[in-house]
């Protein structure tokens, strides 16, 4: 049971450029999330999907796009790459949206923008 | 404006004592928090959680305490042991979101 993965693991962008994170979960989970985690900041939420169909801004949803793909996938995209955007990237699910669930994460994506 | 503080980046402590991590919170609205715990390379993985009608909720070496008038929540592991060394987030939603706000971390050192 894979639970929730990430690809690719690792990426080197120049300033400028786009790509797209994926990630999948086979967890039949409703809820699916893109974090960021940067030093000194913690995790902060970019941009979420409550269930197929729908998604909604984080805290930092600014220079990011999602698509949910379907119920398993939810990527991130960059269409214009900035060194402020160098992080680890994190995707998460979860059974649905409510009080008391748990997240499930990825292993992560570590972005360097140059 | 960080609402979910973690005050002290780092901890030691030495094998078989116990450890506590804490986290400050600002919202008074927070009604759930969790912990997790990530080691290096790896996501974030699922500790212990406590919802805000609870002051104590235990699993195993792990005790999670709330104290809502503080606005503050620890974690304690007790014995230590060096598989626990590793990075601690903690995180706080209310019912209005159901989002998650994750403080910045405390990177355990349990020494053998």
């Amino acid at each position: 049971n894979a639970g929730v993965t990430q690809t690719p693991k690792f990426q080197v962008l120049k300033t400028g450029q786009s790509m797209t994170l994926q990630c999948a979960q086979d967890m039949n989970h409703n809820s699916m999330y893109w974090y960021r985690q940067d030093p000194g900041m913690g995790l902060r939420l970019i941009y979420y999907s409550a269930s197929e169909g729908t998604t909604d801004k984080g805290e930092v949803p600014n220079g990011y796009n999602v698509s949910r793909l379907n119920k398993r996938e939810f990527s991130l995209r960059l269409e214009s790459a900035a060194p402020s955007q160098t992080s680890v990237y994190f995707c998460a699910s979860s059974g649905s949206i409510g009080l008391g669930e748990k997240l499930f994460f990825g292993s992560g994506t570590q972005l360097s923008v140059l | 404006d960080q609402q979910v503080k973690q005050n002290s980046p780092s901890l030691s402590v030495q094998e078989g004592r116990i450890s506590i991590l804490n986290c400050d919170y600002t919202n008074s609205m927070f009604d759930y928090f969790l912990w997790y715990k990530k080691y290096p390379a790896e996501g974030p993985t699922f500790l212990i959680s406590i919802s805000s009608i609870k002051d104590k909720n235990e699993d195993g070496r792990f005790t999670v305490f709330l104290n809502k008038s503080a606005k503050h929540l620890s974690l304690h592991i007790v014995p230590s042991q060096p598989g626990d060394s590793a990075v601690y987030f903690c995180a706080a939603s209310h019912s209005g979101t159901y989002k998650y706000i994750f403080g910045t971390g405390t990177r355990l050192k349990v020494l053998a």
